[in-house]
């Protein structure tokens, strides 16, 4: 079981706007940056959002990412049929001796 | 351009160990932490551990202390990663990534299957 807690599926229909939320804690997301991974089928995941809202080059404005206190999100607007995925959160944990932390994966089925 | 190629699949028996490796090239080897992640079949990715490729400093997750033994060598641009005592449970896809800070993992490798069976 992930500390960092995704819905386990998510849907929308082309054009759409999707939203994913990614919870943590007072020890990981709170207090350090999140970043978003998608994963094709059968491929490495690809960093998709980084430090909570920054697109690497090559990604869509379609995808954006925030942060609140202990909650992350992902939103894609315009929804295509190729961002059928999974996505991951990831963030820094300073418990213990500090870790890094992947949420459990928000499989999104493009309808 | 940046690349990590690992090594192929590999398969093992319970008990064994297995080491994987990740050759980058295409920047400064010392000048970005390698990270491991594994996922295994049907599930999310794990965090595993990382290592300074510069001083050879490691963090290995509490769940893979006592088991998980991570290295490089800058001659060879190469980090490896060693897992020990391999149950079933091992079986996964292990990926290595570049990175930037914490876990903003740039670039990945292509991933490695790693099979434990009898």
């Amino acid at each position: 079981q992930s500390v960092l807690t995704q819905p386990p599926s998510a849907s929308g229909t082309p054009g759409q706007r999707v939203t994913i939320s990614c919870s943590g804690s007072s020890s990981n997301i709170a207090t350090n940056a999140v970043n978003w991974y998608q994963q094709l089928p059968g491929t490495a995941p690809k960093l998709l959002i980084y430090r909570n809202n920054q697109r690497p080059s090559g990604v869509p404005d379609r995808f954006s990412g925030s942060k609140s206190g202990t909650t992350a999100s992902l939103a894609i607007s315009g929804l295509q049929p190729e961002d059928e995925a999974d996505y991951y959160c990831a963030a820094w944990d300073d418990s213990l001796t500090g870790q890094g932390l992947f949420g459990g994966g928000t499989k999104l089925t493009v309808l | 351009q940046v690349q990590l190629v690992q090594s192929g699949a590999k398969e093992a028996k319970p008990g064994a160990s297995v080491t994987v490796s990740c050759n980058v090239s295409g920047y400064t080897f010392t000048t970005y932490y390698i990270h491991w992640v594994r996922q295994a079949p049907g599930q999310g990715l794990e965090w595993m551990g990382w290592i300074n490729p510069n001083r050879g400093a490691t963090k290995v997750a509490q769940k893979f202390q006592g088991r998980v033994t991570m290295i490089r060598d800058t001659s060879l641009t190469t980090a490896y990663m060693e897992v020990s005592r391999l149950t079933s449970d091992d079986t996964a896809v292990y990926y290595c990534a570049r990175s930037v800070y914490q876990v903003q993992l740039d670039y990945w490798g292509q991933g490695t299957l790693v099979t434990v069976s009898s």
